[in-house]
């Protein structure tokens, strides 16, 4: 079990430009989730998706963030526009959720460190 | 909305010391709590979960217990080694659904050898 994957470790972007990070669940994993860390807001929730559906995107900042899911095997998070107060640690989770308020163990991938110059 | 309190932002330890590290919580739902540890380059993982059902948790040498009443929880170990050095963080479980989760701020333990 390899464990989420999250691609790219690192990426340095310039202002105004789009960064896309990708997230590969464990296999078998209904639920996905992502999560931002900074140092001044510590780890905050984005947004969820299970079964490939979203379902909660309240952590999502309204403007120029997106998600998407096309398949069980992997979670996308595109930032357009970046902008410096962007950077942050970026972390995709997975459990094996069920509908009904299963509290199943959320399984994190290492992050990606996003810079916006 | 659910929010979770961790006053202490830094632990400094020698080898062997005691380590107790509380929080406390709000939330409408029954409560699902669990520590996860973050180290360095690393996501955050499961340290201990506990539940109404069972009130204690018990893993790698670290107990977790919480309190209803007060409606508090707290991480402790007896005697904690150089490789606890670590971010410890008291999470909440969104009791209505079970997914999203709340972070404490996170308590930074540094154990000297």
């Amino acid at each position: 079990n390899a464990g989420v994957i999250q691609t790219p470790r690192h990426k340095v972007t310039g202002k105004g430009q789009e960064a896309t990070l990708w997230c590969e669940p464990i296999s078998g994993h209904s639920a996905v989730f992502w999560y931002r860390q900074t140092i001044v807001q510590g780890l905050e929730f984005l947004t969820y998706f299970r079964n490939q559906a979203p379902i909660d995107d309240s952590g999502m900042p309204k403007e120029r963030f997106s998600a998407q899911m096309p398949n069980q095997s992997h979670s996308t998070l595109k930032i357009q526009s970046t902008q410096p107060q962007d950077s942050a640690v970026y972390l995709c989770a997975s459990s094996l959720d069920y509908w009904g308020g299963a509290k199943d163990t959320q399984y994190f991938g290492p992050g990606t460190r996003l810079l916006v110059l | 909305g659910d929010s979770v309190t961790q006053m202490q932002g830094q632990v400094t330890l020698s080898e062997d010391d005691f380590l107790f590290i509380n929080c406390t919580y709000s939330t409408t739902w029954y409560p699902t709590l669990f520590w996860y540890v973050q180290y360095p380059g690393e996501g955050p993982q499961l340290l201990l979960k506990v539940t109404t059902a069972n009130n204690k948790g018990i893993s790698r040498g670290f107990e977790a217990t919480y309190d209803k009443r007060t409606t508090s929880f707290h991480l402790q170990k007896a005697s904690v080694q150089e490789s606890d050095s670590a971010v410890y963080y008291c999470v909440l479980g969104d009791g209505g659904m079970g997914y999203k989760l709340t972070f404490g701020t996170g308590t930074s333990l540094l154990v000297d050898p």
